[in-house]
């Protein structure tokens, strides 16, 4: 079946540096993928998104890589600022249907 | 444009009772989904709604959830009668038919005592 999201459930980063938050996913017909950003108390919040003919896709601050051979999709985070720190999932989009992972905390450090 | 609206925003009941939320999809979008979100957990589809049809429910326990979207906007859903197990947030979330991107309401959040 279809499942997405082996999530390292929390993360530290020190304010300033650099985050880098992983997903693995097993269903190979994958084509969508996207990550969203949920803070304490509010719903899923859209970052970004990258299909499967796409390897790297960047946005402001943000980046988004998959590895379709090893079935990994990474976000990265310029410069982690405060306003980061939330729960982060990465989500596959089959059919119009979104199945997310379980999700990684990043806390920031100051 | 204004967002997903959710309400109410908390809800607290006893085992067995009944409770409704209702969701306000950002305008025009044609496509509305309920999911349910338990603590430390990704949020996971309930039904999945195009205009006032149902696309999938498969997910959805029937024997005591229903939900619907009569005039194809404003949608409502309802546990009856809860159990425990049903403590999550429930969120809303909707998109234009012609688009992927969903945009998510900021919850109802349940605790059945």
């Amino acid at each position: 079946g279809e499942s997405v999201g082996l999530h390292l459930p929390t993360l530290s980063v020190q304010e300033g540096d650099n985050s880098i938050i992983n997903c693995a996913y097993s269903n190979s017909a994958s084509d969508y993928f996207i990550w969203y950003k949920q803070e304490s108390g509010k719903g899923p919040q859209f970052i970004i998104d990258i299909r499967s003919n796409m390897d790297k896709r960047q946005g402001q601050r943000v980046t988004v890589l998959l590895n379709k051979t090893v079935k990994h999709l990474s976000l990265q985070i310029a410069a982690t600022q405060p306003g980061d720190s939330a729960v982060y999932f990465c989500a596959f989009d089959g059919n119009e249907k979104l199945t997310f992972g379980t999700g990684t905390r990043l806390t920031i450090i100051p | 444009e204004a967002g997903v609206a959710q309400s109410p925003r908390y809800k607290i009941i006893e085992k067995r009772q009944s409770v409704a939320f209702w969701c306000n999809p950002i305008s025009g979008h044609a496509t509305l989904y309920w999911y349910q979100q338990i603590l430390g957990q990704g949020p996971k589809l309930l039904i999945q709604f195009q205009n006032n049809g149902v696309v999938d429910d498969s997910q959805l326990p029937k024997d005591r959830f229903s939900a619907e979207r009569l005039k194809g906007v404003d949608s409502t859903l309802k546990i009856q009668p809860a159990k425990l197990e049903d403590s999550a947030v429930y969120l809303c979330a909707s998109k234009r038919a012609e688009q992927e991107t969903q945009y998510f309401g900021p919850g109802t959040r349940l605790l059945v005592l």
